[in-house]
């Protein structure tokens, strides 16, 4: 069964700060890696996605991927309230004859305290 | 604008009754999807779709059935077989056959028991 792990948190960040969010998985072979943000009572929205090992940035969001680890992370610079929201990790992964799909972890809840 | 449109955004289910959620896509997506959110859960995966008229079971299939009879359109049932139906379904599309493709989401449907 392949596993995509989060921490469920509450992770509690002052306004300001940086929030580090982790996902570790389980398959190798997992080649594609996006981070989705979900509000209370809304659907998923993607926020950041990582292919490569290294670091990837997008304004104030940075993805990490160290495929030797397994384990891919999201920072999130200058924190602010509007960032309190559940974020799921979503790795990619081949489920045979050209198919993909994706494993979601169960999400760290993030809230930003002004 | 593209995009997924879910409807209703709120179903109620009386006992032994089935229900059938909308999934429409505008995006030219080849892939559908289907997903069961359950408080404090991750994403898990009902069914999937990669192309017109046919159609995969995902990690929890049972209780639920689906057709894909046009591009745009991925319907799921919800029947009386299904004993717990109560969480939060999410409609999903991607682009199919290439690995680094994310998965965009519907605004999401609400299923209560009567």
């Amino acid at each position: 069964q392949k596993e995509v792990e989060q921490n469920s948190g509450p992770l509690s960040v002052p306004e300001g700060a940086i929030a580090s969010l982790n996902c570790t998985y389980s398959d190798r072979g997992s080649q594609s890696f996006f981070w989705y943000r979900q509000y209370s009572g809304k659907s998923p929205e993607l926020i950041m996605s990582i292919y490569s090992n290294g670091d990837k940035e997008d304004g104030r969001f940075t993805a990490q991927l160290n495929k030797a680890s397994q384990y891919v992370s999201l920072l999130i610079r200058d924190s602010q309230p509007s960032d309190s929201a559940t974020y799921l990790c979503a790795v990619n992964e081949n489920s045979g004859a050209g198919s993909y799909q994706l494993t979601f972890g169960k999400g760290t809840k993030l809230s930003v305290i002004p | 604008d593209g995009g997924i449109t879910q409807s209703p955004k709120y179903l109620f289910r009386k006992e032994g009754q089935n229900v059938t959620l909308s999934c429409e896509q505008n995006l030219n997506h080849d892939a559908m999807y289907w997903y069961r959110q359950d408080p404090g859960q991750g994403l898990r995966l009902i069914y999937y779709s990669q192309i017109v008229n046919d159609f995969q079971k995902g990690d929890i299939a049972e209780g639920y059935s689906v057709s894909r009879e046009k591009k745009e359109s991925f319907p799921l049932t919800v029947t009386s077989a299904q004993k717990n139906p109560t969480a939060f379904y999410l409609c999903a599309s991607s682009i199919v056959g290439t690995l680094n493709q994310p998965q965009h989401f519907g605004d999401g449907t609400r299923l209560s028991i009567l």
